[in-house]
């Protein structure tokens, strides 16, 4: 059974144009959710922990918000710049990490 | 400047040879971990360290060994038993085991 599951699988948008990418996660025994960038050919980026149900963090165009079942990265007005794979990933009690496969995102100018 | 460095960035080897990639880490980070990235693929954690002189086996440790003799270094190898070790391979640290895990640049390993 999948921990956490990510969609879409890719996603293109024209530069400026908003969206939201969604993180699915298994409930039970959730410690801390977690978002990453990776460009091609080089490792995760670590962008937000997010703990609790309510929870925001905010960097840039980037907003990562924590519902009780799933997590939005939403992305505002985004750049060519914002082109990666955005990874979410989960840690569970007994420290168990889960990484979703990722949301392929290309940003056209 | 604090991170975590993997060499070398590219690796090739022939069938049949075992290989060393390293990993060094000077953030203080008690775990470390491999993880292999195959196209198209998520990450899959091949072992961890949670502190030194300690490891266990991921999901996918067959064909892999590792050792943790010093905090700083987690070096992984890729033994000839491993059937299908072409593979981006990522290493990580966390300040202890459950925490956001920072990742080195990683290693292509190509096997022919």
């Amino acid at each position: 059974e999948d921990q956490v599951t990510q969609s879409p699988e890719a996603l293109r948008l024209q530069e400026g144009e908003s969206s939201s990418l969604n993180c699915s996660y298994t409930v039970s025994g959730l410690r801390g959710l977690f978002w990453y960038r990776q460009d091609p050919g080089k490792g995760p980026e670590f962008l937000f922990t997010l703990y609790s149900a309510g929870e925001e963090k905010e960097k840039e165009r980037l907003k990562a918000t924590l519902t009780k079942k799933e997590s939005f990265l939403h992305i505002t007005a985004p750049k060519p710049e914002d082109s990666a794979t955005y990874l979410c990933a989960a840690v569970y009690n007994f420290n168990k990490f889960y990484f979703g496969s990722g949301t392929k995102l290309n940003v056209k100018p | 400047d604090g991170g975590i460095t993997q060499s070398p960035k590219y690796l090739f080897r022939k069938e049949g040879q075992n290989v060393t990639l390293s990993c060094e880490q000077n953030l203080n980070h008690d775990a470390m971990y491999w993880y292999r990235q195959d196209p198209g693929q998520g990450l899959r954690l091949i072992y961890y360290s949670q502190i030194v002189n300690d490891f266990q086996k991921g999901d996918i440790a067959e064909g892999y060994s590792v050792s943790r003799e010093k905090k700083e270094s987690f070096p992984l190898t890729v033994t000839s038993a491993q059937k299908n070790p072409t593979a981006f391979y990522l290493c990580a640290s966390s300040i202890s085991m459950g925490d956001e895990q920072y990742f080195g640049p990683g290693t292509r390993l190509t096997v022919t």
